[in-house]
């Protein structure tokens, strides 16, 4: 079967580092995405992760381990409007397969 | 540019009813997916069209139905809506597959 496992919720306060992660089992791997959405709004794409390594992209960075089946996505310096859940996400067989998402609440 | 417009944003359906999501893309984007979102649950892929003519099944395509109208539209038809089909429906596009998916804004679906 495929399953993607990440935290249900996180607290951090503003300024802090928090770290989502992220372990899969899928049949075939196309690379790690990161996607975040705000309550009420529409999923946005914030990374992939197609080979091993740390990719950086201001505040925010994702990692993949493909031996591990495992990855994360780190975020620095939160800010309020960071509050959102997010979703790691596999391709597989064609398509995107999505995480139940870890809500993140950022405290003052 | 508009990305990824859904319409309509809110739709109240009774049982046994009929409707059409709409889905329109102007980036030119070979591939579109259409996805629902429960509480707790994730996205989950109903359908997808890799690109004009074709469409595929996803996870849970029970109760759907899909048309590739031509590469800008991907339409999703509840023919016998239920309960169950209450949901948050994602219409999305990209140009790669597995990576940089733009979502629309969403249709907010009750069915009672």
């Amino acid at each position: 079967g495929q399953s993607l496992e990440q935290p249900s919720e996180v607290t951090a306060v503003e300024g802090a580092i928090v770290q989502i992660n992220c372990t899969y089992q899928t049949s075939g791997f196309y690379g790690l995405s990161w996607y975040q959405q705000h309550d009420g709004g529409a999923p946005t794409f914030l990374s992939y992760n197609a080979l091993d390594g740390l990719e950086e992209t201001g505040r925010f960075s994702s990692f993949l381990s493909r031996s591990d089946s495992y990855g994360y996505l780190l975020l620095q310096e939160l800010q309020m409007k960071d509050s959102a859940s997010y979703f790691c996400a596999v391709g597989s067989q064609g398509n995107l397969i999505f995480g139940k998402g870890t809500k993140l609440s950022v405290k003052p | 540019n508009a990305g990824v417009t859904q319409t309509p944003k809110f739709q109240v359906l009774k049982t046994g009813q009929s409707m059409t999501l709409q889905c329109a893309q102007d980036m030119n984007h070979n591939s579109m997916y259409w996805y629902r979102q429960d509480p707790g649950m994730g996205l989950r892929l109903i359908y997808y069209s890799a690109s004009e003519g074709t469409t595929d099944k996803g996870e849970v395509p029970n109760g759907y139905n899909v048309s590739r109208l031509n590469k800008r539209e991907f339409s999703l038809r509840l023919e016998s809506a239920a309960p169950s089909q209450t949901s948050v429906y994602f219409c999305a596009s990209s140009d790669r597959d597995y990576y940089g998916y733009t979502f629309g804004s969403g249709t907010r679906l009750t069915v009672v």
